[in-house]
């Protein structure tokens, strides 16, 4: 099984809605990210966990917050978000270390109203 | 070079062509190298994963090289078919457990 699988695939919500993103991964992998990406621009890493534990944090706004109970799954929180923060969250998994591949979902479309 | 830079942008070829595009990145601090290419409504996929200096690899008609003393690698993709249309992504990481810093990525379109 090489899949991330990631829910829901499309998600629309308004600014004072709270809402999850999931991500799934059954690999193996003890890194997982999440990651936005706006049209037309690279995916914009938002945080890194490694071994269950938050590594990476690239200065996120707190209405999203993240959250990994266990080594196949990875969270994210969604509160109060703005209409800027619409665009497409990709979770990715790989082993620790930057010299290995990770492994993408298909993304979350995310509307915010 | 401070960043991931990619070039072309964007590349329109025949089918059969055979085309190759750049990645540049800072040759300081390097530790590895990444290649993904991202087709319309999928998910990202790794292409290669490069980490010595003057490294070659090979996927079937795709092939990437590696120079780290200078900070580039190519991507060759010999003989294309229009399923090779996608975005072309290249990632530098700078050191173990840091984050990769993506390009802009080369977006080929292959006519049939």
């Amino acid at each position: 099984d090489t899949e991330v699988t990631q829910t829901p695939k499309h998600l629309v919500m308004g600014m004072t809605n709270k809402k999850s993103l999931k991500c799934e991964q059954h690999m193996g992998h003890r890194a997982m990210y999440w990651y936005k990406q706006k049209a037309k621009k690279p995916p914009e890493l938002m945080f890194v966990y490694s071994y269950e534990k938050l590594s990476i944090n690239e200065s996120v706004p707190s209405r999203f917050s993240p959250e990994c109970p266990n080594s196949s799954l990875l969270n994210l929180h969604l509160h109060a978000l703005q209409p800027e923060d619409s665009a497409l969250y990709l979770c990715a998994s790989s082993q620790p270390g930057g010299d290995t591949e990770a492994f993408f979902g298909q993304g979350t479309r995310l509307t915010v109203v | 070079i401070l960043n991931v830079e990619q070039s072309p942008q964007s590349l329109h070829v025949q089918e059969g062509d055979s085309t190759n595009f750049t990645c540049s990145f800072p040759s300081s601090n390097f530790y590895a190298l990444h290649w993904y290419r991202w087709e319309t409504a999928k998910s990202p996929e790794a292409l290669f994963v490069m980490t010595l200096n003057g490294d070659e690899k090979k996927k079937g008609r795709i092939s990437a090289t590696l120079n780290t003393k200078e900070g580039y690698s190519y991507l060759y993709i010999k003989g294309s078919q229009p399923e090779d249309s996608a975005t072309y992504l290249c990632a530098h990481n700078a050191g173990n457990n840091r984050k990769l810093i993506w390009g802009l990525g080369t977006s080929l379109a292959v006519n049939p």
